[in-house]
């Protein structure tokens, strides 16, 4: 069935270095998608999300990339600091389906001091 | 303002038992929705409330069910455990009234084991 994945299970990086998480999505009928952060013992939080009609979009220190032709979606984290340890989902959603979201498996982030 | 708030947060039940998790909704939500987190994977959508009745369904069986009350607060009831039910359960609200981004705010959830 249609399902969202991520490439890599873990990532290691240094401090102040910048993070790129990957995804792999194979519902193209999707509206939106979203990255959620999980810290360990807490529940997923929102980071940030693009419509499906978008290629890029900025946050704070984040910048997601949606590029449809291969089904890729991106999480760039600039200046990795040490609380962004964590595990980042994504995950996709439609529009008449409000609460109702289609995770990934996730990918751990590792931050280095 | 409190968030999402979810009891109790560890409870340990045996095979063919049956439980209730609780969860309060963020202030000014009237939405709930909840999901299944097995240990390594990403949360498994279970089903929403809205109006004190079940807007959307995942895959999951009848055993699975809930409630919403009037005050927006909502329970999830499994019975006759499984092995298998073991997980993660969070409660994630939201405001009807607001675009579907994908925005959810979730609790910490209930860790469920069944021995």
């Amino acid at each position: 069935g249609e399902s969202v994945g991520l490439h890599l299970p873990t990532l290691s990086v240094q401090e102040g270095d910048n993070s790129i998480i990957n995804c792999a999505y194979s519902n193209s009928a999707s509206d939106y998608f979203i990255w959620y952060k999980q810290e360990s013992g807490k529940g997923p939080q929102f980071i940030i999300d693009i419509r499906s009609n978008m290629d890029k979009r900025q946050g704070q220190r984040v910048t997601v990339l949606l590029n449809k032709t291969v089904k890729h979606l991106s999480l760039q984290i600039a200046a990795t600091q040490p609380g962004d340890s964590a595990v980042y989902f994504c995950a996709e959603t439609f529009d008449n389906q409000g609460g109702k979201l289609i995770f990934g498996q996730g990918t751990e982030l590792s931050v280095k001091p | 303002d409190a968030g999402v708030t979810q009891s109790p947060t560890h409870l340990i039940k045996t095979r063919g038992q049956q439980v209730t998790l609780r969860c309060s909704p963020k202030s000014g939500h009237d939405t709930v929705s909840w999901y299944q987190q097995a240990l390594g994977q990403g949360p498994q959508f279970i089903f929403q409330y809205y109006e004190e009745e079940e807007r959307q369904r995942g895959n999951f069986p009848d055993r699975f069910s809930g409630h919403q009350f009037p005050n927006y607060s909502s329970e999830l009831n499994v019975n006759a455990l499984l092995l298998g039910d073991s997980a993660l359960y969070l409660c994630a609200s939201s405001y009807i009234g607001q675009p579907n981004t994908g925005e959810l705010f979730f609790g910490e959830g209930s860790r469920l084991t069944v021995l």
